[in-house]
């Protein structure tokens, strides 16, 4: 299978305690987002790279969250001192593009289910 | 801001019978829209798009969808649903400036055999 995968699938933790999510985008996709969905709602954009840097964040993204992509391949997106109000599932998804215009299509990934406990 | 409305939450439909399933958007520049579909059990999958050109866009599956621009619509069709539909459906338009999707609720489809 050559989609957006991520790593884990599902994520149980207590509050207080630091969580870090990985994905790993369609290979020589070089743009890669990270999107929050909680139950009944559909998802919420946090952020997204170009290859290594981080282009926009949404005010969504406290600063307890920080997301990397370090070599422009895969990220990881970290909850630090989680919260139960950060129970939900993270989303992955990629594109490629070469313009600044529209015209490209995010693909998602399975996510990352999270429970704070 | 822009925005998404999808007016129906949950929709249930016998097999054979027409689907639409309304969309408005709020977005003041370039309009590219989407429909994803999720499978029970499964991801978020594309199902269509449209960036523009021709305002009735075909899919996967037999699902068509209709930009209608003076409405701020892109409602999504398929003239006969299979058991198989059954899933959970978001249209989503993009951002092209934060290249962020902004989703609407999702309605979910359940089709009775």
């Amino acid at each position: 299978d050559t989609g957006v995968s991520q790593d884990p699938r599902h994520k149980i933790t207590k509050r207080g305690q630091n969580v870090t999510f990985r994905c790993d985008p369609i290979s020589e996709h070089n743009r890669l987002y990270w999107y929050r969905q909680t139950l009944g709602q559909g998802p919420e954009f946090l952020t997204y790279f170009q290859n290594e840097a981080q282009l926009e964040k949404s005010r969504l993204l406290s600063d307890r969250f920080s997301a990397e992509r370090p070599k422009g391949s895969f990220s990881t997106l970290e909850i630090q001192r989680t919260e139960q109000g950060d129970s939900a599932m993270y989303l992955c998804a990629s594109s490629f593009s070469t313009t600044s215009s529209g015209r490209e299509t995010q693909y998602f990934g399975p996510g990352t289910r999270l429970l704070v406990l | 801001a822009q925005s998404v409305s999808q007016h129906n939450h949950h929709v249930i439909l016998s097999e054979a019978a027409s689907l639409e399933l309304g969309c408005n958007y709020s977005y003041g520049g370039t309009v590219n829209l989407f429909w994803y579909v999720q499978y029970p059990g499964q991801h978020l999958q594309l199902l269509l798009k449209y960036f523009s050109g021709d305002p009735l866009v075909k899919g996967i599956k037999g699902f068509e969808a209709e930009f209608i621009k003076s409405k701020f619509s892109f409602n999504l069709r398929k003239p006969s649903v299979q058991w198989s539909d059954t899933a959970e459906y978001f249209c989503a338009v993009l951002d092209t400036g934060r290249r962020a999707l902004t989703f609407g609720s999702g309605t979910r489809l359940q089709v009775q055999p």
